[in-house]
């Protein structure tokens, strides 16, 4: 059972577009989403999170739109550059007490200069 | 500079051999985890720990164990490495009840 899950698998946006990233989960006692940013041989970086008292958190080109009732959330990243080709997790924590992140399965996005 | 740092980068072996990685971290925290990511990039965590208690994933197998000198640093030991352990094996930390967790680079494991 996938606790998370992250769409598109894979998005191709070019350089200026605004790419969307979508996650959804099931658990309802889930209060902390963080999203992750990986590189190629990397490990994953924090890039931005949000707490499910909020609806929007903006850092830079980078947005989270969070729908409690509905169970979703987005990233969205405006002006979206090269530099952004990465894959991104969506993950999340704060059911039952545990402070454990799930992760979904990433979306890999690629910008086209 | 604070981090999370891991070693080795890179490591290749055959079936049955031990291995151990090594992940140290600098930022103070007192929590540390490894994780599982797959060929298809999924996260799986295997072990959290900090000096109190030990949470195993149910699912990762008795080869695997974390071994801890101190808070900053905890290793992962493979007994017998199978085919299906190559992966990168990533290490975090976080402070304890505190869900903002910061990675390594990671381990890339092959087994022939």
């Amino acid at each position: 059972q996938q606790q998370v899950r992250q769409s598109p698998q894979s998005l191709t946006v070019w350089e200026g577009e605004t790419a969307i990233l979508n996650c959804s989960y099931e658990d309802s006692t889930f209060n902390y989403f963080p999203w992750y940013q990986q590189f190629p041989g990397e490990g994953p970086a924090l890039l931005i999170s949000i707490r499910s008292v909020s609806d929007k958190k903006e850092d830079g080109r980078f947005t989270i739109f969070f729908n409690k009732r509905e169970k979703k959330l987005s990233l969205h990243i405006t002006d979206s550059q090269p530099g952004d080709s990465a894959t991104y997790f969506c993950a999340a924590s704060g059911s039952s007490g545990s402070w454990q992140l799930i992760f979904g399965s990433g979306t890999q996005l690629t910008v086209m200069p | 500079e604070t981090a999370v740092f891991q070693t080795p980068n890179y490591h290749v072996t055959q079936v049955g051999n031990e291995v151990s990685f090594n992940c140290k971290q600098t930022l103070g925290h007192d929590t540390m985890y490894w994780y599982k990511q797959d060929s298809k990039k999924l996260l799986k965590i295997m072990f959290s720990y900090n000096n109190k208690q030990l949470i195993v994933n149910e699912t990762v197998p008795r080869r695997f164990s974390p071994q801890s000198s101190d808070k900053a640093h905890l290793n992962l030991r493979i007994k017998s490495v199978e085919p299906e352990d190559s992966a990168v094996y990533l290490c975090a930390s976080s402070f304890t009840g505190n869900a903002e967790q910061f990675f390594g680079p990671g381990t890339r494991l092959t087994v022939l």
